[in-house]
Formats: structure tokens, sequence, C-alpha cells
């Protein structure tokens, strides 16, 4: 049982725009930054979105984030078949029990 | 550029203690705002954030496994650290190492290294 919270699957077609979503609370989606990783097929995870909607060098502006609230989303533009692969969202949780890291269950992205 | 490598035994029994060690190349682990960390993957299944450790010795643990881990760093030799004591086969994984920028509110991890299978089993 994963802090936040992901769909399990999302699927599109070349082309089409598809987004993931990600829910938390107010100690950790709600009151920190939002990060995304993607993890290809037998890889390591590789950060995608860094402070809700920041994309590292070499990463494609088809990729966006965003943040409202306690919830977060990925979208993905123009999709493509090499974008097929696993999609994890992150935060940082304040929770009173201790403070840590907490991941989304992540989503496997199909494209059809 | 920064590169981590993650070793140690692919195999461990139920009750030892998994033991596993990243070392660290194209810079040093001394760096200041970086932590270093680590995160587990069970077959088929999401990340789990095991720990992460500062070079001067600081460290943050998952409530959940805070009572079995231990992560530690030798900054003479670049390398960070993970014992998981009383293991079973829950803990059977892909356990990565990743540098883990972390300042206040702000966190991510990266690079990671390529992650190493530790399967628990008599």
């Amino acid at each position: 049982q994963s802090v936040l919270t992901q769909p399990p699957s999302a699927s599109g077609t070349p082309g089409q725009r598809v987004t993931i979503s990600c829910s938390g609370s107010s100690s950790n989606i709600g009151s920190n930054y939002v990060y995304w990783y993607q993890q290809l097929p037998g890889t390591a995870p590789k950060l995608l979105i860094y402070r809700n909607n920041q994309r590292p060098s070499g990463v494609p502006d088809r990729f966006s984030g965003s943040k409202s609230g306690t919830s977060a989303s990925l979208a993905i533009s123009g999709l493509r078949s090499e974008d097929e692969a696993d999609y994890y969202c992150a935060a940082w949780d304040d929770s009173l029990s201790g403070p840590g890291e907490v991941f989304g269950g992540g989503t496997k992205l199909t494209v059809l | 550029q920064l590169q981590l490598q993650e070793s140690g035994p692919g195999l461990v029994k139920p009750s030892e203690t998994l033991s596993l060690t990243c070392t660290v190349s194209g810079g040093s682990i001394s760096s200041s705002s970086y932590y270093w960390g680590w995160i587990r993957q069970p077959p088929g299944k999401g990340l789990e954030w095991i720990g992460s450790i500062y070079y001067s010795g600081s460290t943050y643990y998952n409530p959940s496994l805070k009572s079995r881990v231990t992560i530690s760093v030798d900054t003479s030799k670049n390398q960070f650290s993970l014992k998981l004591s009383s293991v079973t086969a829950a803990d059977t994984a892909v356990y990565y190492c990743a540098r883990h920028f972390k300042i206040v509110a702000v966190d991510w991890f990266d690079p990671w290294g390529q992650g190493t299978l530790v399967t628990v089993s008599s």
C-alpha cells in the first residue's frame, strides 16, 4: 500500500496526450515538491520531473508536470513508442511518525 | 559524470543480515547538499525508499524499516553501505543506490546505480 496513489495503468496511441495522476496528503504533496521518475523496462529509474514541473537537461518538453493542493499530474504529449515505461511520483513526507521519501505505486504506460 | 555501482551478495539466508555497498565515482561523496540513498524494488512491484545518509553521518530512515536498517558512509573510499538485519523473503528485491539531493523541501534522486538483485532464500 503506497502512500501516494497512482493508477496502475495508462495507455495511448502515438501522438496522443496522456496524463498520469498522483494523489497524496497535506504531509507530503501538500507541503513539499513532487518528483516524477521514468523506469524503462529492465533499467533503473531516471529523474524525469523535479520541483513539480522542472525538466532536467535532456528530458524532452513533451513531458510536463503540475501540482495542485495534494495532487499532482504528469502529462506526456506527442506520445512515442519509447515512452512505454513505468512512471513513479515521489515526495518528501513530513509525517509525525518519521519524515522520509514516499513513492507512488507506479503507473505502467502502454503505447498502443 | 557521476556514477554509482552497487555490490554485495546476491543471495542471503532468512534471519541473516543483508549487506550492500555503493561505490561513487566521478565525484566526491563529501559534496555539500547531497545525501546518498538506498531504494529497493521487489520483483514486479514499486519503489520503496530505505534511507539516506549525509557524508557527516547524519541519516534519515524509512520509519517502517528503521529498526532493521543501518546506513554508513566511508568518505575515504567514496562509498556508503546498507545493512538490513533479520531478513525474510519479503526483503527480496532489486536494491538501488542513488545520489539524494536534499535541501529543506527540495529533494530528488539522481543519478541511480544500475541496481543489484538480492534474493532471500535458504
